[in-house]
C-alpha cells in the first residue's frame, strides 16, 4: 500500500518551454502533497506544500509563478515549471500523506528534468 | 527551529559487516522519527519509523530506537549486503507540523 507515482520519469526540454509533472497517489487519498527538489548528492529541498482544493504554500525563496502547483483532487497534484531555463534542471520528487497522523510521507520515484 | 544531523559519509563497508549510521535531532515537543532510503535514480522509500520515546522501528534487518534522553535515532543493521548500498536519510516530523525535516543524507557503499 501507499504507492505514489510520478510522470514522466525523465524529461528533456528546450529553454523557454513549460513542463508539467504529475504526481498521483495510487491506493490512498492524499489530503496533502509535497514537492521537493534535489540537487546531485544533496538532501531534499521542500518547494511547496499543497492541500487538496487549496492554494499551495511555497517555501521561502521558491517562485510561485515559476513553479505552478495544482492539487485538484485527492489523488493528483501537478507541478508545472514555466519558462524553464537550464538552472531549473534538477530531480523533482513529490510525496503524499493522508490526514495528520504521525507525519509519514510516501514518496514518488522522482522526475529528472533537463533543460537545454 | 527543528533540525536533524547525520554522520557524514560516505560510508564504505564490506559485506556482512555491522552498520551504524548516527542521527541526532533537535526539536520542540515530541517528534516522530523516520529513516528513508534512496536507491540511485529513485525517490525515497520509508525504511522504518518510531513515533514515541523508546519505540524501536525495524524493517528488512534494519532497526533504530527513539532515544529521547540523547535525542538520537541511530540506524543499525547486523550484517549488511551489497544491495543495501544507497543513501540513507534521517528525518523528523514535529507534532502538528506537516513538514519533514531531513538530515543531509549518508551515502553507504557495501563491497562484496
Amino acid at each position: 500500500g501507499a504507492v505514489v507515482s510520478q510522470h514522466p520519469s525523465r524529461v528533456i526540454c528546450k529553454s523557454g518551454t513549460s513542463v508539467k509533472i504529475e504526481c498521483r497517489s495510487l491506493d490512498f487519498q492524499a489530503t496533502t502533497m509535497f514537492w521537493y527538489r534535489q540537487f546531485p548528492k544533496q538532501s531534499l529541498m521542500l518547494m511547496a506544500t499543497s492541500n487538496e482544493g487549496s492554494k499551495a504554500t511555497y517555501e521561502q525563496g521558491v517562485e510561485k509563478d515559476k513553479f505552478l502547483i495544482n492539487h485538484a483532487s485527492l489523488t493528483l497534484s501537478t507541478l508545472t515549471v514555466t519558462s524553464a531555463h537550464p538552472e531549473d534542471s534538477s530531480f523533482y520528487i513529490c510525496s503524499a500523506r493522508w490526514g495528520a497522523g504521525d507525519g509519514t510521507q510516501y514518496f514518488g520515484p522522482g522526475t529528472r528534468l533537463l533543460v537545454l | 527551529g527543528d533540525s536533524v544531523t547525520q554522520m557524514e559519509g560516505p560510508v564504505t563497508l564490506s559485506e556482512e559487516a555491522f552498520l551504524t549510521i548516527n542521527c541526532t535531532y533537535t526539536a520542540t515537543g515530541y517528534p516522530s522519527l523516520f529513516w528513508y532510503v534512496q536507491y540511485p535514480g529513485e525517490g525515497l522509500q520509508l525504511l522504518l519509523k518510531a513515533t514515541k520515546a523508546d519505540d524501536k522501528g525495524s524493517n528488512k534487518g534494519f532497526e533504530a530506537t527513539y532515544r529521547k534522553e540523547t535525542t538520537s535515532f541511530h540506524l543499525e543493521k547486523g550484517s549488511v549486503q551489497v544491495s543495501d548500498s544507497a543513501v540513507y536519510f534521517c528525518a523528523l516530523s514535529d507534532q502538528g507540523a506537516q513538514k519533514l525535516v531531513f538530515g543531509q543524507g549518508t551515502r553507504l557503499t557495501i563491497n562484496p
